[in-house]
């Protein structure tokens, strides 16, 4: 089955405790994307990936690293998580520049 | 960054209603999309758009690319509850895989 996947679905961890979120596809795409949603600000484009080793800021990097070491994967790492990062991310991946499929979402909480 | 408003923020409408939400911008894009998300998934692409003027169909949904490129309408008719989430325009302006998205429209249809 296609799909986009992501562990963990749901984390409750500290300040400053470094945590990484994965992200997965088994389609092949050449392109992959982070987004947090925050309620009333919609969804917000992290970092975004065109190809392995290509990797581009979105609107809201700060805080936040990537990798692309390989086609399918494409992990978000937080060095060092603050409350402010509390939020809902999405990983999507694309084959295309436009058409994007979602995975199912990890929701962070830091405390 | 870019802001996309959306409008209106939420709707609850009767089963059977037609929809009509819009997305503007304060600057152009050369590709509108419309994202249908249900609770607790990731958004669903359900239409995109590629040139000014553009009018697309999927199924009961109709959306429209703005002359000005600054805007895009999403129609859903004889809407059923099935219908019920919440939706989001996104625009990208260039060919690569940076996208910004609306806050969002709830949509709720009461049987």
């Amino acid at each position: 089955e296609a799909q986009v996947t992501q562990n963990p679905r749901y984390l409750i961890t500290v300040t400053g405790k470094k945590l990484t979120v994965t992200c997965s596809q088994n389609m092949n795409h050449e392109y992959m994307s982070w987004y947090r949603q925050d309620p009333g600000l919609g969804l917000r484009q992290i970092y975004y990936s065109m190809n392995v080793e290509v990797t581009d800021k979105g609107d809201v990097p700060e805080g936040y690293k990537v990798s692309r070491k390989e086609k399918r994967n494409f992990p978000l790492i937080l060095e060092s998580p603050s409350p402010n990062q509390t939020s809902l991310y999405f990983c999507a991946s694309s084959p295309t520049s436009y058409e994007q499929y979602f995975g199912p979402g990890t929701r962070l909480t830091v405390t | 960054g870019q802001q996309l408003n959306q409008s209106p923020q939420s709707m609850f409408i009767q089963e059977g209603e037609d929809v009509s939400m819009n997305c503007t911008s304060s600057s152009i894009f050369n590709t509108w999309l419309w994202y249908k998300q249900d609770p607790g998934e990731g958004p669903v692409l359900l239409i995109a758009l590629y040139k000014a003027g553009e009018l697309t169909s999927n199924g009961r949904l109709t959306a429209q690319f703005g002359i000005t490129r600054k805007d895009s309408f999403l129609n859903i008719s004889a809407s059923i509850p099935s219908d019920v989430g919440i939706y989001f325009c996104a625009g990208q302006r260039n060919t690569g895989n940076q996208f910004y998205f609306g806050t969002g429209t709830s949509l709720t249809v009461i049987p």
